[in-house]
């Protein structure tokens, strides 16, 4: 199975800072890497797929990128609607498998 | 709109067994891979199946064996048949859609989750 290891798994920030959240896949996943933003109580929201396309309606603030089997999800300009929970997940292969979240709260 | 609700969850002793239903609307729900993604209390996000057009099945382990899932295409539902419940089953269960007919198996739609709580 393709372990998925996010990190940090939780980070303090203001608004309008730049933060970086990694995942590192167990092997090469090539781009078949999504991200997901998670409110509590609320289902998961894809952000980006194939590591870097953004959904529509995302807002471009949001940003992804790959080097190898490391994938990072940049949010420039925190937003206050942004502090929320922020999963990766690996569709290369089954298992599907997830990174194990990072939580984004305000400073 | 696409949509996805789910149904079925509830409190069930360790043993027994539960039924989750998924029904869509707002797309042709027949070609599209379809999937269940469940997350305990407090914990991250497990994808537990899948379902593709073509009928074929996926599990993660802990699942095998104890858990089915299946579609009925002229009801534009999803099931997942779930048995000899453990303590860690409970969870909230989503049902997700495949994003893309092609491709990878990611998600663009979830439904709202329904809780299932496996306890005596």
């Amino acid at each position: 199975d393709i372990q998925m290891t996010q990190s940090p798994s939780s980070l303090s920030a203001s608004i309008g800072d730049r933060i970086i959240i990694t995942c590192r896949a167990s092997q090469n996943i090539d781009s078949y890497l999504a991200w997901y933003q998670q409110k509590p109580d609320k289902a998961p929201k894809p952000l980006i797929s194939a590591a870097s396309t953004l959904q529509s309606g995302v807002p471009v603030r949001f940003s992804g990128s790959r080097s190898g089997t490391d994938f990072t999800l940049t949010i420039t300009s925190l937003q206050p609607e942004d502090f929320a929970t922020y999963y990766c997940q690996q569709y290369k292969s089954y298992p599907v498998t997830f990174g194990g979240g990072t939580k984004v709260d305000i400073k | 709109d696409v949509q996805l609700l789910e149904s079925g969850g509830g409190l069930v002793q360790p043993g027994g067994s539960l039924r989750l239903s998924c029904t869509a609307s707002g797309f042709s729900f027949d070609l599209y891979d379809m999937n269940w993604v469940r997350q305990a209390p407090g914990k991250g996000l497990e994808w537990v199946s899948t379902v593709t057009g073509g009928f074929g099945t996926h599990y993660v382990d802990s699942v095998k064996g104890r858990f089915t899932v299946s579609r009925d295409n002229s009801k534009n539902t999803l099931y997942l048949q779930m048995s000899t419940l453990r303590a860690e089953d409970t969870a909230v269960y989503y049902c997700a859609k495949k994003a893309v007919t092609g491709g990878g198996n990611w998600f663009d739609t979830w439904g709202q989750g329904t809780l299932v709580i496996v306890s005596s």
